[in-house]
C-alpha cells in the first residue's frame, strides 16, 4: 500500500464550526506533515509530526490544532477558522531518514464562509 | 517562505514538443526535488537528484542541477496532453533531518492535443 489517504475530500464549514481532517498512511511512514496550499500558489508547511510527536509548528495560529494518535493517522482539528484559512490541505509522509521523498495525500479542499 | 523561483510561471505548447522548466533556489542542498500537481489534487513525486549529480533520467523526465547556479531544469520530452499540470521544485527546509519541503512557486504546463 503506497497511498495516502485524507477524508473529507471538501469540507465547507462557518466560523464557529469545529470540525477535523483525517490523513492516513500505512506505508510505516514516521514522519507526517500538513502543508496548506492557497489557489495558485505552492503547498506551504504548517506542521511536521516525527515518531508521532510534533517537531515542526511553522507559527500556525490555534485556530488549527494537529494530532498524531497514532503512526498511521494525523488529524487535524479545526476551530473557529476565518475565510482566509480556505484553501487545500495537503497531508504527506516520509520515510525517516532514507530519503526526502514525500508522498502526498489528494488533498481536502476547505471552504470557511 | 518560499526558497526560491520557478519559470516561466506558465508554458502551453503544443502534443509532442518537449517542455523546459527552470527553478533556481537559495541555499544550500543535498537534493532537489521535483512534484507534478494535477488541477486541484495532491503532489506527486517525480524525480530527486542530488547535489553531486548534475543531471538524472527517468522516462521521458530530464533534471539537470547546477549547484554553482543554484539552479535545477526539468525537461519534458515528447510531452503528451497527460502531462497538464503545475510542476514545482522543491528542497528541504531549515530543520533538515525533519525533511521539511520548501517549494518554488511552480510551473502551470498547459499540452494540447
Amino acid at each position: 500500500d503506497t497511498e495516502v489517504t485524507q477524508t473529507p475530500k471538501h469540507l465547507v464549514m462557518g466560523m464557529t464550526n469545529k470540525k477535523s481532517l483525517k490523513c492516513e498512511q500505512h506505508m510505516g511512514h514516521r514522519a507526517m506533515y500538513w502543508y496548506k496550499q492557497k489557489a495558485k500558489k505552492p503547498p506551504e508547511l504548517m506542521f511536521v509530526y516525527s515518531y508521532e510527536k510534533l517537531s515542526i509548528n511553522e507559527s500556525v495560529p490555534s485556530r488549527f490544532s494537529p494530532e498524531c494518535p497514532n503512526s498511521s493517522l494525523l488529524n487535524l482539528h479545526l476551530h473557529a477558522l476565518q475565510p482566509e484559512d480556505s484553501a487545500l490541505y495537503l497531508c504527506a509522509s516520509r520515510v525517516t531518514s532514507a530519503t526526502d521523498t514525500q508522498y502526498f495525500g489528494p488533498g481536502t479542499r476547505l471552504t470557511v464562509l | 517562505s518560499q526558497q526560491g523561483e520557478e519559470d516561466p510561471q506558465a508554458l502551453s505548447i503544443q502534443e509532442g514538443e518537449n517542455a523546459t522548466m527552470n527553478c533556481s533556489y537559495k541555499t544550500s542542498i543535498n537534493n532537489l526535488q521535483w512534484y507534478r500537481q494535477n488541477s486541484g489534487r495532491g503532489l506527486v513525486h517525480l524525480i530527486l537528484i542530488r547535489s553531486n549529480e548534475r543531471e538524472k533520467h527517468s522516462g521521458r523526465l530530464r533534471v539537470t542541477l547546477d549547484t554553482s547556479k543554484k539552479s535545477s531544469s526539468l525537461l519534458i520530452t515528447a510531452s503528451r496532453a497527460a502531462d497538464t499540470a503545475s510542476y514545482f521544485c522543491a528542497t528541504v527546509g531549515y530543520g533538515g533531518s525533519q525533511g521539511n519541503l520548501i517549494f518554488g512557486k511552480g510551473t502551470k504546463l498547459s499540452v494540447k492535443p
